[in-house]
């Protein structure tokens, strides 16, 4: 089954709101989770590092103040895109590693469309 | 400045023949190199990794060959079944920077009967 998981699946936004996307852990804790984005039919790009308890790490060139992150516990990490616009449509995933191994799950990805 | 590349946007395999995904890096400051499978609008599916000290790591039909000095690395299905058809990525971890990870661009696998 699942260990990491994301919800909504999918979801359709109007231009100028925001919307929010939450990525658990399940059955561990995740000190640190990592959200990415992909465009269809290309790679996935980190876009920033999650951590529980203080502030995220942006990766160069994403907008801190566009893609809101809050780790507030060590199950949950939220993104919120705000003020989105139809070039934020795409693909959102995270992934957060488990155990001394560090073995790094994804969630099942949601896939944001703004009208 | 793509630091890990698959230079293969697709590979087309006949079922019960071995399939070869490959994967050129540029940086040497990765510790971990991992393969996933991905279907479209689904998340990542971890395969399997081997560290940067090792040059093979086996699992089923699932083999991964490390080339440090040319910086590539491969991933071996053998034999190869149809519904191994999917992109598959390969990742690198950098040295101390925990789960982040950084993606080729992937390569789109499809097993013919």
């Amino acid at each position: 089954g699942a260990v990491v998981s994301q919800h909504p699946s999918r979801v359709i936004c109007k231009s100028g709101t925001s919307v929010k996307i939450e990525c658990r852990s399940l059955d561990f804790q995740a000190t640190t989770m990592f959200w990415y984005r992909q465009f269809p039919k290309q790679s996935l790009m980190l876009m920033a590092t999650s951590n529980e308890g203080s502030k995220a790490t942006y990766e160069q060139g994403v907008e801190k103040d566009k893609f809101l992150i809050n780790h507030a516990s060590l199950t949950l990490s939220t993104l919120t895109v705000t003020s989105a616009h139809p070039e934020d449509s795409s693909f959102y995933i995270c992934s957060a590693g488990q155990g001394a191994g560090n073995t790094i799950y994804f969630g099942e990805g949601s896939w944001l469309t703004v009208v | 400045d793509q630091q890990v590349k698959q230079n293969s946007p697709s590979l087309s395999v006949q079922e019960g023949r071995i399939s070869i995904l490959n994967c050129d890096y540029t940086n040497s400051m990765f510790d971990y190199f991992l393969w996933y499978k991905k279907y479209p609008a689904e998340g990542p599916t971890f395969l399997i990794s081997i560290s940067s000290i090792k040059d093979k790591n086996e699992d089923g039909r699932f083999t991964v060959f490390l080339n440090k000095s040319a910086k590539h690395l491969s991933l071996h299905i053998v034999p190869s079944q149809p519904g191994d058809s999917a992109v598959y990525f390969c990742a690198a971890r950098p040295y101390n920077q925990g789960g982040k990870l950084i993606f080729g661009q992937g390569t789109e696998l499809s097993v013919k009967p």
